[in-house]
């Protein structure tokens, strides 16, 4: 069975480093076209995707944030982390880690329950 | 690349729900869809414009042509009311990108 879970803060100040960590089982980063990604969910707002690390160590950003991204694996632990520098109250949300595979054109199949960040000072 | 959905749709219980995610030459896509509820991790119900991930009811169905895909979801129940997001993977951008989703309304 794949499970992913998220975990964080629950509350950064603004201007601040936010680091999340996505723990999973059931699967392995080291396997051939496994990725996780990072999606957010602002308050009554739509999904937006942030970022994806492959099982090769390929790394792909939003464009929108990929100056303050970055994504990592630790493989041996079987945990993504997710950095977010120089937070504003406009990235409280709550952010998502997922599961896809390059087999089936990277949909994300499994998804974590979400850890929810209040960006606020 | 932007992916455009209806903010809402409606349908009474028993119909059909059709929503549609607009995109630029979206057929040369891999079209997949999520259901999001309320408090809830989003769920996949289609990938591939039209497959069907294991455990998801055959009244889920997709498909894409030209500038548009659809998910179509039939006989509609009390309990597939949610927000409905497409999503693509943009290969010349390197990044995904998710439709702004559509919130069925079973009425």
């Amino acid at each position: 069975q794949v499970t992913l879970r998220e975990s964080g803060p629950a509350l950064v100040k603004p201007t601040q480093t936010l680091t999340l960590t996505c723990t999973f089982s059931g699967f392995s980063l080291n396997t051939s076209e496994m990725c996780v990604n990072w999606i957010r969910q602002p308050p009554g707002k739509a999904l937006e995707w942030l970022a994806r690390i492959d099982w090769d160590d390929d790394k792909y950003y939003s464009t929108s944030l990929r100056t303050r991204l970055t994504i990592s694996k630790a493989t041996s632990k079987n945990q993504v982390v997710l950095t977010v520098t120089n937070v504003d109250p406009v990235d409280t949300a709550t952010y998502y880690c997922a599961r896809s595979t390059v087999t089936y054109y990277n949909a994300m199949d499994v998804w974590g329950q979400g850890t929810t960040v209040t960006v606020s000072s | 690349y932007v992916l455009t959905q209806p903010p809402s749709v409606s349908v009474a219980p028993g119909k059909t729900a059709v929503i549609t995610c607009g995109g630029d030459n979206i057929e040369n896509y891999s079209v997949h869809w999520y259901q999001k509820k309320p408090g809830q991790a989003p769920l996949l119900v289609i990938f591939y414009d039209s497959d069907r991930p294991s455990g998801i009811p055959e009244r889920f169905s997709g498909s894409s042509s030209g500038n548009t895909a659809t998910l179509t979801i039939s006989r509609v129940e009390a309990g597939d009311e949610a927000d409905y997001y497409c999503q693509v993977w943009s290969s010349s951008a390197d990044h995904a990108v998710f439709g702004g989703g559509t919130q069925l309304t079973v009425l």
